[in-house]
């Protein structure tokens, strides 16, 4: 079975600092996805960013980038400028995609506080 | 365009007592599924759905069922409430290449 680690319980930073959080994941699949979500004391998910397996290219969206290291399964979640509304539990997260499309393992998430 | 939504947002239950979580999307995605999320677990599947009429066992099962009579509802059933069961339960939905559309979560407790 597919698994997700990630080995950070809680990290802190500065505001305005960058932050990264690590991931990494055990399958034997060549072709999947891969996710961070945050989830702030309101409870909701929200999708931060998305990488695919087949692209080699890490993706970015605006302040969140992530370092894709795809032949050592690791995944890390870097927050540039983080500001104050970034606290949040931050889950990384796979989906294979194949005919199991949808179903995602989690890891246990980690806690990030934001310090003025 | 509502996206997923779950009722109730809190429950509280007494050991034994039944319960159904409600959970609806209207988004026409074929698969929706089920996790719970406790403290230091991250989520973990219950249950899923490909389909209307079809469902499947995830991770964490036991105690719990569930039916798709419909591509838009997946209620999730507590037949006889356990504190075990003490959780955030969150309903999602899959769109195009993987994309979960979570619900706002129900926060359960069981005395």
């Amino acid at each position: 079975a597919q698994t997700v680690t990630q080995s950070q319980p809680e990290m802190s930073v500065q505001e305005a600092e960058t932050v990264t959080l690590s991931c990494t994941y055990d399958t034997s699949e060549s072709d999947y996805y891969l996710f961070w979500y945050k989830q702030p004391p309101s409870r909701q998910m929200i999708l931060v960013i998305r990488q695919e397996a087949y692209k080699q290219q890490n993706a970015t969206e605006n302040r969140f980038s992530v370092n894709f290291q795809k032949a050592a399964k690791s995944f890390s979640l870097k927050i540039s400028d983080s500001q104050l509304g970034d606290a949040a539990m931050y889950f990384c997260a796979y989906s294979d995609r194949g005919s199991t499309l949808g179903r995602l393992y989690f890891g246990r998430g980690t806690q990030l506080t934001v310090w003025p | 365009n509502a996206g997923v939504t779950q009722t109730p947002k809190f429950q509280v239950l007494k050991t034994g007592q039944s319960m159904t979580l409600q959970c609806a999307q209207d988004m026409n995605h074929e698969y929706m599924s089920w996790y719970r999320q406790d403290p230091g677990m991250g989520l973990r599947l219950i249950h899923y759905s490909v389909g209307a009429g079809i469902t499947d066992q995830g991770e964490v099962p036991n105690g719990y069922n569930v039916s798709r009579s419909t591509t838009e509802d997946f209620p999730l059933r507590l037949l006889s409430a356990a504190p075990s069961q003490t959780s955030v339960y969150f309903c999602a939905s899959t769109g195009d290449e993987g994309k979960l559309f979570f619900g706002s979560g129900t926060q359960l407790s069981v005395l």
